[in-house]
């Protein structure tokens, strides 16, 4: 079974459409998180979310809607993409320190 | 804000060789964590240090936790093809932190 799983692996969308990414952990941590990993492999916390509530949200364009409906699953949505937003976009949990990752969604934005 | 500067950035060695790469920070962390990521997947855990001085072996991988909470290594020894990755570290404050990452060292082996 995979801890963290992300669909989908790989997403290319046009410019200016709305697209979603799921997350989900059976691991049973409180705590779910989105990064994005740019070009230069650069890993950027976007949000938290504890146990369904949001706790951390960094300076992320509001066109970024992260989503829990329960504390196994983080989405993030995102309206109107733009070009700059194609990266791969990592989600993990951790409860006290431990973190996993899942594999990643590379999305391109053309 | 925090700020994490690993080094080097990358790094091509022959099959046999031993690795050292490393991280400092401008703040003291609580916990010093060793990720490797392989191509097309996501990070994956290595070594965990939680305790000032604390030496850990995964392996041939060996991790420390700088005495004075503001650095951390990673030494891989006897390398191997499969070594082939980007090693990110990350220091945080424990308990329900945000670790900080640094920005990977990425390293390739050459048969």
């Amino acid at each position: 079974d995979t801890a963290v799983s992300q669909t989908p692996k790989y997403l290319v969308t046009q410019m200016g459409n709305d697209k979603s990414i799921k997350c989900e952990q059976n691991l049973g941590h409180d705590t779910m998180y989105w990064y994005k990993q740019d070009s230069k492999k650069f890993l950027k916390i976007m949000f938290s979310y504890n146990n369904k509530e949001l706790i951390i949200n960094e300076t992320v364009p509001n066109r970024f809607s992260p989503k829990s409906p329960d504390k196994a699953h983080l989405n993030l949505h995102i309206n109107s993409l733009e070009l700059g937003d194609s990266a791969v976009y990592f989600c993990a949990s951790s409860q006290d320190g431990g973190y996993t990752f899942g594999s990643g969604t590379r999305l391109t934005v053309v | 804000g925090q700020q994490l500067n690993q080094s080097p950035q990358s790094m091509f060695i022959q099959e046999g060789e031993d690795v050292s790469m490393n991280c400092t920070s401008s703040s003291i962390f609580n916990t010093w964590l060793w990720y490797k990521q392989d191509p097309g997947e996501g990070p994956v855990l290595l070594i965990a240090l939680y305790k000032a001085g604390e030496l850990t072996s995964n392996g041939r991988l060996t991790a420390q936790f700088g005495i004075t909470r503001k650095d951390s290594f990673l030494n891989i020894s006897a390398s191997i093809p499969s070594d082939v990755g980007i090693y990110f570290c990350a220091g945080g404050e424990g308990g329900s932190y945000i670790p900080t990452f640094g920005r990977g060292t990425s390293l390739i082996v050459h048969p």
